[in-house]
């Protein structure tokens, strides 16, 4: 077990609706990244979270958004929903700067209909 | 999005039997890990290399970091049933976000 926890497991939500996904990193990690995961696919970096500060984005639209508090853990808010939108997403939590492995957690499976 | 070239995409081979699987990139990366997933579950850091041409071992799995830092492979020996899963390999961007770009996965099913 990583340590990494994500809330919740799984979410049913309608098109256009607007979710909330959430993560609490492994004790010792200051930096969450956000990955998308869709059906048969390998994961693809949504973005990352460093000092309460979006620290680099992959190529998704600003409806989807994030935030780190305090204590490192983070929220990835998607708005406008799309039943593209649905898929894995997972957190993986690290430390920035030198060697440092990411750890993941066992992810929200978000459903769109 | 950007992914690496991994293979094979799935294998079906007999219990006790050898694996190999590998990623190749046109990127250069600083460091490439190796992932298990299983269903519904997240990816599981299985060996993390950090050096061209580094040689890693984690129990009956063997990594290797490529010499043109392009590529790795993965070796799992003598397969049992919980070996089961799907692989990634992930190269790690040491610029920015360092930033994880994964391959397709590789699907391990194991006859008994």
């Amino acid at each position: 077990e990583t340590g990494v926890t994500q809330s919740p497991t799984h979410l049913i939500k309608t098109r256009g609706q607007q979710v909330t996904l959430r993560c609490s990193s492994q004790s010792g990690h200051n930096t969450v990244s956000w990955y998308q995961q869709a059906l048969g696919q390998g994961p693809q970096f949504i973005f990352q979270y460093y000092r309460e500060e979006e620290n680099g984005r992959g190529n998704f639209p600003p409806r989807f958004s994030g935030l780190q508090f305090p204590n490192y853990s983070s929220e990835l808010n998607v708005n406008a929903l799309e039943l593209d939108d649905s898929a894995l997403y997972l957190c993986a939590s690290s430390r920035m700067g030198g060697n440092t492995e990411a750890f993941f957690g066992q992810g929200t499976r978000l459903t769109v209909v | 999005g950007q992914q690496l070239n991994q293979s094979p995409q799935s294998m079906f081979i007999q219990e006790g039997e050898d694996v190999s699987m590998n990623c190749t990139s046109s990127s250069i990366f600083n460091t490439w890990l190796w992932y298990k997933q299983e269903p519904g579950e997240g990816p599981v850091l299985l060996i993390a290399l950090y050096k061209a041409g580094e040689l890693t071992s984690n129990g009956r799995l063997t990594a290797q970091f490529g010499i043109t830092r392009k590529d790795s492979f993965l070796n799992i020996s003598a397969s049992i049933p919980s070996d089961v899963g799907i692989y990634f390999c992930a190269g790690q961007e040491m610029q920015g976000a360092q930033k994880l770009v994964f391959g397709q996965g590789t699907r391990l099913t194991i006859n008994p």
